[in-house]
């Protein structure tokens, strides 16, 4: 069974520029979350969608944005870079409230 | 809102000695309680779960953890530790009856020394 798929494992941007990411879920998942960790945050919570529809959102500037697709792959796009949003961006799968599986990340690098 | 805490940046426990990594938790509603371990460059790795039932949960490569309402802990233990148990450990905690997403502690790091 195949696990959570996330494209691409390293990104190098340059500030102002935008970004999308790309997360497959566990074939039957509905449920995809994002995340970004960094040292001095921790895992901070993006957002989760469920069935195409955002179900619940983080702390994050409305560059941050995401969307999800009728076959439960999911994106997120960061818009006009910032240096601070270098960071390792996890995206989850779920089937229930059970618990997550997760992808290996993408590491991005704004610079 | 949910929350967890994780009071220790960092344990140190010798090779063969029991460890134990704390958590607290915060939640208006049911807590669904986790624990993920991450190795160095790797998402996070699934070790235990706490959804209801018995209050000792046992999971992945010896790890168990004990769920205490009255604290609101939810401590990770093992009785005997390996060098390659080093790593980055999480707590997370969900409303299971909000459907509220997950959170995550601050990450402690446990260092085994042979």
């Amino acid at each position: 069974k195949a696990g959570v798929t996330q494209t691409p494992r390293y990104l190098i941007k340059t500030r102002g520029q935008q970004v999308t990411l790309s997360c497959s879920p566990i074939s039957g998942h509905r449920s995809v979350s994002w995340y970004q960790q960094t040292p001095g945050q921790g895992l901070q919570f993006l957002f989760e969608y469920f069935s195409e529809t955002q179900r619940n959102k983080g702390n994050f500037p409305g560059r941050f944005s995401g969307r999800q697709f009728s076959n439960s792959r999911s994106e997120m796009n960061v818009s006009t870079l910032e240096l601070g949003d270098s960071a390792l961006y996890l995206c989850a799968s779920s089937l229930t409230a059970g618990g997550y599986t997760f992808g290996s990340g993408t590491r991005l690098t704004v610079v | 809102a949910q929350s967890v805490a994780q009071p220790e940046d960092q344990v140190n426990v010798a090779e063969g000695n029991p460890l134990t990594v704390k958590c607290t938790y915060s939640v208006s509603g049911n807590p669904y309680l986790f624990w993920y371990v991450q190795y160095p460059n790797r998402g996070l790795q699934f070790l235990l779960k706490y959804i209801t039932g018995d209050n000792l949960v046992k999971g992945s490569y010896g790890f168990e953890a004990e769920f205490n309402k009255s604290q609101t802990s939810f401590h990770l233990k093992k009785p005997s530790a390996l060098v390659s148990d080093s790593a980055l450990y999480f707590c997370a905690v969900r409303d299971g009856y909000n459907n509220n997403d997950m959170r995550f502690g601050a990450g402690t790091r446990l260092t085994v020394k042979p």
